[in-house]
């Protein structure tokens, strides 16, 4: 049964900075990696798309990349600002038609 | 494209009441998920559907809680009988699988249920 953890559960860190978004999953053999945003009382908004046979995606200032080996996901955010804090989950996929497996997520705080 | 629609965003029952929450998905998209979220806890998958076909409900409670989508409409998540632990916030995402490709989900802005 495929398991993801997201570690820290939250995190605060100062305007400017960059960070990285951790996360891991238990079996190896996932279809396709995603990283979502939810805003407080929000639904989620798709950040980034990782295909199994890719190793990274970026979109502006965030990079997401994908270790299958050994079980990990990072998300990137370069220069971080304060409209950037969410909470931002991890979820995963293990074939095509089947269903998406998340993380409980990281709340992230951006210090102004 | 107007993206997943939700309704309603907020729905209040009482103790045993039924509760019907809609789910449009984009256009083009054939398959639908339904997930609950609790405070300050990760969203749990329900059910997955194709259009007029449940793949995977491994996640619906055996009792008291539907899901449908049909070959026209909206799918539908169904609760009866709703309980004050019904409380939380269902979110439905949807889908379209290419052959090859990713299966990208997109999600609506949830329904909130308070049962009261």
């Amino acid at each position: 049964k495929q398991e993801v953890t997201q570690i820290p559960a939250a995190l605060s860190v100062p305007e400017g900075e960059n960070l990285v978004l951790n996360c891991s999953f238990t079996d190896s053999a996932i279809y396709n990696l995603q990283w979502f945003r939810q805003d407080p009382g929000k639904g989620l908004t798709s950040l980034l798309l990782i295909q199994s046979s890719q190793r990274e995606q970026t979109s502006g200032r965030l990079n997401a990349s994908l270790d299958k080996s050994s079980g990990r996901s990072t998300l990137y955010i370069a220069a971080s600002q304060p409209g950037d804090s969410a909470t931002y989950l991890c979820a995963d996929s293990m074939n095509r038609d089947d269903k998406i497996i998340f993380g409980k997520g990281t709340r992230l705080h951006i210090l102004p | 494209n107007a993206g997943v629609m939700q309704n309603p965003r907020h729905l209040v029952r009482r103790r045993g009441q039924e509760a019907r929450l809609r789910c449009s998905p984009m256009k083009g998209h054939s398959h639908v998920y339904w997930y609950r979220q609790l405070p300050e806890e990760g969203l749990k998958f329900m059910v997955y559907l194709q259009k007029e076909n449940i793949i995977d409900e491994s996640g619906m409670p055996k009792e008291r809680f539907s899901a449908e989508f049909p070959k026209e409409g909206p799918s539908i998540l169904r609760i009866q009988q709703v309980v004050r632990g019904d409380s939380a916030a269902y979110f439905c995402a949807s889908s379209q699988t290419v052959p090859g490709g990713p299966t990208e989900a997109f999600f609506g802005q949830g329904t909130r249920l308070t049962v009261v």
